[in-house]
């Protein structure tokens, strides 16, 4: 079975500094890697992902998250977080065949000014 | 191009009662799923439809929820009879065939059973 660990269940950083919020997942296969973020009463909105290729991928609104198969890591990450980046991020995985998304439990980023 | 949309937005009901929610997916879009994501947890997949067929329904609680998606466009999620713990925020997502693909969400519908 697949499955993603989002240790931190908040990551409190100042408006201007780098920002990181971690994701380990399991999988069979190669992993299909993804970053979701969502803001209050809305849906899921799509981040990037990690497909193959390039372990730093660029994604939305100045994000940007790094694949370690080593360590089976998919970090997001952010030079200079900003105060409307605050909001709740979700890692999500898929491996081989039809498998669907799983998801982590989510992480809370409240980025202060 | 439109969004998934959703319908309704909310909804309260009492326990025992039935309730159904609505999915137009992006148009084009072969696969929708339903999620469940219950207050402080990840979205956990109920349902995954191909087209018309349905693909995984492992998680369903079958004894009490339905999904149906005719002519493989919309979709509907049926809850009958609700209990207490249905209360969550119903996702439907959608996305083009290949793993490659990501999933674009609706706003969900927030339930919550009294």
């Amino acid at each position: 079975a697949q499955s993603v660990a989002q240790p931190e269940d908040q990551v409190n950083v100042a408006e201007g500094n780098p920002l990181t919020v971690k994701c380990t997942y399991s999988v069979s296969g190669n992993p299909y890697l993804f970053w979701y973020v969502q803001y209050p009463n809305r849906g899921l909105q799509f981040l990037l992902k990690y497909i193959t290729g390039n372990n730093l991928v660029k994604g939305s609104y100045g994000f940007e998250a790094e694949f370690n198969k080593s360590q089976t890591s998919f970090h997001l990450k952010k030079p200079s977080a900003l105060v409307s980046d605050s909001a709740l991020y979700f890692c999500a995985v898929r491996g081989g065949g039809y498998s669907t998304l799983t998801f982590g439990k989510g992480t809370m980023l409240l980025v202060s000014p | 191009e439109a969004g998934v949309a959703q319908s309704p937005r909310y909804k309260i009901i009492e326990k025992r009662q039935s309730v159904a929610f609505w999915c137009n997916p992006i148009s084009g879009h072969a696969t929708l799923y339903w999620y469940q994501q219950i207050l402080g947890q990840g979205p956990k997949l109920l349902i995954q439809f191909q087209n018309n067929g349905v693909v995984d329904d492992s998680q369903l609680p079958k004894d009490r929820f339905s999904a149906e998606r005719l002519k493989g466009v919309d979709s509907t999620l049926k809850i009958q009879p609700a209990k207490l713990e249905d209360s969550a925020v119903y996702l439907c997502a959608s996305s083009p065939l290949g793993r490659n693909y990501g999933y674009t969400f609706g706003s969900g519908t927030r339930l919550t059973v009294v």
